[in-house]
């Protein structure tokens, strides 16, 4: 059964860090993996997809990465905003074709 | 891309009563899931709904305490049967992809509050 580990669970940072978010997943054998980002209360709205095939997506201030042999994929935020303070969530599409999430790091970026 | 729409936005329950949450896409989608989002937790999976089937469930969850509607490709809802505190929630409508390229798409989410 795939499970996916976020690191850190919370993370607090003043305006202008460059920011690593981690996910780590069980089984490598994967479709795709997404990053969602949840501002509190609402729904989710997609980041960044990466197929299983590739190593990278960038979007903005946001680059993603894959490396699917060791189960990890990073989320890089750069010159952070206040903007950006939200629940960042990982989710491993695999072979039953239903992502798992995981819990998710709660950002929050004070000016 | 898909949009989605839930309704109601948000609503406060007794116990012991139930909510049917809608959910409506703009457009015609093969499968529909249901999610659960417990405060502070992740997202968990309720059920996959289907049009012209019976949802498929998950570990945990029964069609009695969730039945699930699927009328169509575009429409489907998600009742909340016998409520309980434990049933404070944000429940989720997504759907599924067009192909493995495409990303996952949500619905706003129904927060609920049973007291």
């Amino acid at each position: 059964k795939q499970e996916v580990t976020q690191i850190p669970a919370a993370l607090s940072v003043p305006e202008g860090e460059n920011l690593v978010l981690n996910c780590s997943f069980t089984d490598s054998a994967i479709y795709n993996l997404q990053w969602f980002r949840q501002d509190p209360g609402k729904g989710l709205t997609s980041l960044l997809l990466i197929q299983s095939s590739q190593r990278e997506q960038t979007s903005g201030r946001l680059n993603a990465s894959l490396d699917k042999s060791s189960g990890r994929s990073t989320l890089y935020i750069a010159a952070s905003q206040p903007g950006d303070s939200a629940t960042y969530l990982c989710a491993v599409r695999g072979g039953s074709y239903i992502p798992t999430f995981g819990r998710g790091t709660s950002l929050i970026v004070h000016p | 891309s898909a949009v989605i729409s839930q309704k109601p936005s948000r609503d406060i329950c007794q116990r012991g009563t139930s909510l049917t949450i809608q959910c409506q896409v703009d457009s015609q989608v093969t499968m529909m899931f249901w999610y659960r989002q417990q405060p502070g937790q992740s997202l968990t999976l309720i059920a996959t709904a289907n049009q012209g089937s019976e949802a498929t469930y998950e570990s945990g969850f029964v069609i009695d305490k969730f039945p699930i509607s699927r009328p169509n490709l575009t429409f489907s809802t998600l009742t909340v049967s016998n409520m309980s505190p434990e049933d404070s929630s944000i429940y989720l409508c997504s759907v599924d992809p067009v192909s493995s390229t495409d990303t996952q798409y949500f619905g706003p989410g129904t927060r609920l509050t049973v007291l």
